[in-house]
């Protein structure tokens, strides 16, 4: 069974200092992983995922994430946090095949990033 | 390219009744996901179509239903509404990939 936990519910930062969102994932396979943000009252943005290929992956508006296997985890990163980044943060693992051939999407519990100036 | 489009953005409805909410993948996708939003719940998953079928459904009862139509839309059907069924639906789309590319989302309310 896979599972996701974003360790921090709420994380705030100062404008132009970096971000570090955490991810700890549990899968029984090979997993994919992916980060998305959510707007207020918006949908789901893809930020970045990892699908087996290298381990540090760069995603949009600057963002990456590093896969790591040995410590099961998969955190975000910004170098540099800027205002429009204020949104829910989403670390979501993908191992499971549907019947049928889908794709299972698990998500963890959100982290709400907020930027101060 | 056109995303993932949802209707309507805000639906409001009386508990008993039925609600329906549709998705219009990106062009090309085959496959639509449905998922729940509730507050305190996270996101669920919650039906998904592929090719005109239902092909696998989370832990929700059968009062939530829908289906796919040959261009590949999709439709959320939920009857009987219950004031737990107040959430964002978020529609999601996909080809081959793993990656899912998600709507804007359909905020319904049950009073």
């Amino acid at each position: 069974a896979q599972s996701v936990t974003q360790l921090d519910s709420h994380v705030s930062v100062s404008e132009g200092t970096p971000v570090l969102l955490r991810c700890n994932y549990s899968s029984s396979y090979s997993p994919s992983l992916f980060w998305y943000v959510q707007h207020p009252n918006k949908g789901l943005q893809l930020l970045l995922k990892y699908t087996s290929a290298a381990t540090l992956v760069k995603g949009i508006n600057g963002f990456e994430a590093e896969f790591k296997k040995s410590e099961t985890s998969f955190h975000l990163t910004k170098p540099s946090a800027h205002m429009s980044d204020a949104a829910e943060y989403f670390c979501v693992v993908s191992d499971q095949i549907l019947t049928g051939g889908g794709n299972k999407l698990t998500f963890g519990t959100g982290t709400q990033l907020k930027v101060e100036l | 390219e056109a995303g993932v489009t949802q209707s309507p953005t805000h639906l409001i409805k009386t508990r008993g009744q039925q609600a329906t909410l549709r998705c219009s993948p990106i062009s090309g996708h085959t496959s639509v996901y449905w998922y729940q939003q509730a507050l305190g719940l996270g996101l669920q998953f919650l039906l998904w179509y592929d090719e005109g079928e239902e092909r696998n459904r989370g832990n929700f009862p059968p009062r939530f239903s829908g289906r796919q139509f040959p261009n590949y839309s999709s439709e959320l059907n939920v009857n009987a509404l219950e004031l737990e069924d107040s959430a964002l639906y978020l529609c999601a789309s996909s080809l081959v990939a793993v990656e899912q590319y998600f709507g804007p989302g359909t905020r319904l309310t049950v009073t």
